[in-house]
């Protein structure tokens, strides 16, 4: 079963408008949590980092005021983008790294992605 | 720097025959290594892992990869495709002393396409 979940799935939102993704781990703490956008046909880009209860890093040319994030818990990060225009439009990704038990050490789990559009 | 490079954007092989798609790295350090697939409008799901040891490496649904660390390369491989093999297969390494939050640098992915 799924590891990390990500809620939304899929949202439409106009311009303007602002979207929070959350993510969660499930059965296990994830020590980081990790953002990625995805462009259609296009590889991951990691967006930024982020411990709980710490800032998260952003990677360069990624606007931190744009993609609010928040790690509010061990088990628990959100991304907010702000005033969303359509070349805001992707794929978001996320990631939490921690151990499932049982499971092999120190690996990063993924959730199922948003599929964000703005209109 | 880090880097992942799979050389392949896709790969095309016959349901039942060996498959192999490419991957090689450059880290500076000793390299983690690691295999994800994704299908269409999904995240990516974990296959298999190489930190340290044995430099074959099984994972799941069948597939392995062998860490070669003269070739810098971390190829993955299946003995016998199926259809349902078909996805996004992508690379990433991680050196882990780099510092920081060693964060994971993915290839640009290849597709593989196995035909009945």
């Amino acid at each position: 079963g799924a590891v990390v979940s990500q809620h939304p799935s899929r949202v439409i939102c106009k311009s303007g408008t602002s979207v929070k993704i959350e993510c969660r781990s499930l059965d296990f703490q994830a020590t980081t949590m990790f953002w990625y956008r995805q462009f259609p046909k296009q590889s991951l880009m990691l967006m930024a980092t982020s411990n709980e209860g710490s800032k998260a890093t952003y990677e360069q040319g990624v606007e931190k005021d744009k993609f609010l994030i928040n790690h509010a818990s061990l088990t628990l990060s959100t991304l907010t983008v702000t005033s969303a225009h359509p070349e805001d439009s992707s794929f978001y990704i996320c990631s939490a790294r921690g151990r499932l038990a049982g499971g092999p050490t120190d690996t990063q789990y993924f959730g199922p992605g948003t599929r964000l559009t703005v209109l | 720097a880090q880097s992942v490079a799979q050389p392949e954007d896709q790969v095309n092989v016959a349901e039942g025959n060996p498959l192999t798609v490419k991957c090689t790295y450059s880290v500076s350090g000793n390299p983690y290594l690691f295999w994800y697939v994704q299908y269409p409008n999904r995240g990516l799901q974990f296959l298999l892992k190489y930190i340290t040891g044995d430099n074959l490496v099984k994972g799941s649904y069948g597939f392995e990869a062998e860490f070669n660390k003269s070739q810098t390369s971390f190829h993955l491989k299946k003995p016998s495709a199926l259809v349902s093999d078909s996805a996004l297969y992508f690379c990433a390494v991680r050196d882990p002393s780099s510092g920081g939050y060693n964060k994971l640098i993915f290839g640009a992915g290849t597709r593989l396409a196995v035909h009945p």
